[in-house]
């Protein structure tokens, strides 16, 4: 398909395990993003890749949280040790990249992985 | 903190109904502006984005405007049908790249 993908769409945890997200970004997109939505709320970001660099990790909220993109298009979330309030709606966005004021740096969404921390 | 308001928190309207949607925030360097719509248990779908030097965008249906002066975007719905309801969100980016998000507007529209 042409758009971003995500996967698994729904995962079931005990807390304290370890959980894995990944996302396939569109084709030829050099910015990839995550962002964590809460129920009722707005989606908050979490980090920001261009390429295979790491440029923005601030919205990341524990060191339990960690993300890479090694190869500059798959992507994987990893959190540790889970908590009930990672419970989440974790969505990944890709966009062309272009920098400046006038560019057009839309961002295109994929599905989401729904995760559950029990 | 960067804060985006979206007005009103929910809205019912009936088919055929012409509506706006607000979203203000409080960052007036922003680069552009997007506006989706999220339906339940799904992503966000791309409606309409707006560069910090346009003043409005055209989708269909759709027209979005931007007020960066006094921090206001609307989302102007002609002739809603049942399909629009969806939760509306805005949010916008800036020099960072990542996107600031309002919490939305539940759209429902009655047939």
């Amino acid at each position: 398909g042409a758009g971003v993908s995500q996967s698994p769409r729904y995962k079931v945890a005990k807390r304290g395990q370890d959980v894995a997200l990944r996302c396939d970004p569109i084709s030829g997109h050099v910015s990839l993003f995550w962002y964590q939505q809460a129920l009722g709320q707005g989606p908050e970001f979490l980090t920001y890749f261009q390429n295979e660099a790491q440029l923005d990790k601030s919205g990341l909220p524990s060191d339990r949280f960690f993300a890479e993109r090694p190869e500059g298009s798959v992507s994987t979330l990893k959190i540790q040790r889970t908590q009930q309030e990672d419970s989440a709606v974790y969505l990944c966005a890709s966009s062309l990249g272009y920098r400046g004021p006038r560019s057009g740096n839309e961002q295109f969404f994929g599905p989401g992985t729904r995760l559950t921390v029990l | 903190k960067q804060e985006v308001t979206q007005i009103p928190a929910a809205l019912s309207v009936p088919e055929g109904e012409n509506l706006v949607l607000n979203c203000s925030f409080t960052d007036s360097a922003i680069y552009n502006l997007q506006w989706f719509r999220q339906d339940p248990g799904k992503g966000l779908t791309s409606l309409l984005l707006i560069q910090s030097s346009q003043r409005e965008q055209t989708s269909g249906r759709l027209n979005a405007s931007l007020d960066k002066s006094s921090g206001r975007s609307t989302l102007y719905i002609a002739a809603s049908q049942p399909g629009d309801s969806a939760t509306y969100l805005c949010a916008y980016g800036g020099a960072t790249n990542k996107l600031i998000f309002g919490t939305g507007t539940l759209l429902a529209v009655q047939p």
